[in-house]
């Protein structure tokens, strides 16, 4: 368990529906990540936030947004769905703002039919 | 042409054998990680690198920041070693960039 807890582990909807993916930084981590990991397209980074604020944001689809909330938890919220959505979403977190003592949490897969 | 190049893209090997994974890339970077991701789809960061040499066990990583290069070694294979590496660079004020990922089998 590397700390971080990502829910659900897994997730089937169908096509223009909306999900919302959860993540739970490791103990003491201000800032969480998430990315996102399809088949044709690798890893890819989508957004940033620290201690509730946005730092940074990558490939996002303008269909997705994220917030991180007071109690430092993180949900990414994916809407209109399309097929193309389909792929593992990886949560990470670290201390600071920078990349260091970064430890992902085991992703939820999403599956839309 | 892709920021992040990663080779070999596949590789098998026997237990017992010396691996190198390599990592090129093209652009300025605050830093390197390599990541590993077993079959089950879990990632672990096992190094972070802006110079030099680390090594953790039998895993070494070395980077040259000069060549833009990097590289993954593992000594003394085993199955368990089985995984997808991926290299990950920060480039300067940017977060990461991944490369496309050495999908290694190690055979008993």
């Amino acid at each position: 368990d590397s700390g971080v807890t990502q829910t659900p582990k897994h997730l089937i909807t169908a096509t223009g529906q909306r999900v919302t993916l959860r993540c739970s930084p490791r103990s003491g981590d201000l800032s969480v990540y998430w990315y996102q990991q399809s088949l044709d397209q690798g890893l890819q980074f989508l957004i940033q936030y620290y201690n509730g604020e946005e730092r940074a944001k990558g490939n996002i689809l303008e269909r997705f947004s994220a917030q991180q909330f007071p109690d430092l938890h993180s949900e990414l919220n994916l809407s209109s769905l399309e097929l193309g959505d389909s792929a593992l979403y990886f949560c990470a977190s670290s201390i600071r703002e920078g990349l260091y003592g970064y430890t992902f949490g085991s992703g939820t897969r999403l599956t839309v039919v | 042409k892709n920021e992040v190049e990663q080779s070999p893209q596949n590789l098998t090997a026997q237990e017992g054998e010396f691996i190198t994974i390599n990592c090129s890339y093209s652009v300025g970077i605050s830093a390197l990680h390599w990541l590993q991701q077993h079959p089950g789809g879990g990632i672990v960061s096992l190094f972070m690198l802006s110079s030099g040499k680390k090594k953790h066990g039998r895993l070494i990583a070395t980077i040259n920041i000069q060549e833009k290069h990097s590289s993954l070694h593992i000594t003394a294979s085993h199955p368990r070693d089985s995984a997808v590496y991926i290299c990950a660079v920060i480039p300067y004020g940017q977060n990461f960039v991944f490369g496309p990922g050495t999908r290694l089998s190690v055979l008993p």
